[in-house]
């Protein structure tokens, strides 16, 4: 059974850092793209970063590029979401999704989400 | 890739037909397999969504088949033939074209 447990969500300050967490169980985690989507209260789905198998190509949306960087470790089966210069617009609940096979295609698999409030 | 869906909200009475637009700013098909890269999603309150169809038409496994997608390019269309009590949610389209996998704002679908 595919698994994805997210963690590190937090309250923190504006300007502020952290830095999420997925670990993947129940697949061969190396061979997917990884993506990182969120979900701000009462608001829509927003697309943030993704990353391939490898780790040799990522992406951002423009609201996160320059502040965010996704990396993962094969080794630990785990995807990460670094952010910093932290801001209001920010606060949402960050998804880990593995897509339906490898490459870059629907997402077939959701972790629970964890949430990352922004604020003094 | 901008994606717009309509409407916003919609409430339909049980036993009736929904059907949920979703534009896209540029095609989203892929000429060289002829495939459209458009999926459909459901979310109910407090858990994350869940894929109902993907390449704009094909069920996944375990939907029901009042579920069906249509359309290809810029529009597409998400049907529920028969509205049941469990279908209330919110429903997104989203491109898988680009790398950057961009959702349609969402429609909030309720019972009349």
């Amino acid at each position: 059974e595919v698994q994805l447990l997210e963690s590190g969500g937090l309250l923190v300050q504006p300007g502020g850092s952290l830095r999420l967490s997925c670990v993947g169980s129940g697949f061969t985690f190396s061979s997917y793209a990884m993506s990182w989507v969120r979900q701000a209260p009462g608001k829509g789905l927003e697309w943030v970063s993704g990353i391939s198998g490898n780790g040799g190509r990522t992406f951002y949306a423009d609201s996160v590029k320059g502040r965010f960087t996704i990396s993962r470790d094969n080794s630990k089966n785990t995807v990460y979401l670094q952010m910093s210069s932290l801001r209001a617009d920010d606060t949402a609940v960050y998804y880990c999704a593995k897509p339906c096979s490898d490459g870059w295609y629907w997402i077939d698999h959701w972790g629970q989400g964890t949430l990352v409030t922004v604020s003094s | 890739i901008v994606m717009t869906q309509s409407p916003d909200s919609l409430a339909v009475s049980l036993g009736e037909r929904a059907t949920i637009n979703c534009k896209s700013s540029q095609s989203v098909l892929y000429s060289s397999n002829n495939k459209n890269y458009l999926a459909w999603y459901q979310q109910k309150p407090g858990q994350p969504p869940k894929v109902l169809i993907y390449w704009a038409s094909t069920r996944e496994s375990g939907v029901p088949d009042r579920f069906s997608g249509s359309g290809s390019g810029t529009d597409f269309t998400l049907t529920i033939s028969s509205l049941q009590a469990e279908d209330v949610a919110v429903y997104y389209c989203q491109q898988y074209y680009t790398t950057l996998h961009t959702f349609g704002q969402g429609t909030k679908l309720e019972i009349k």
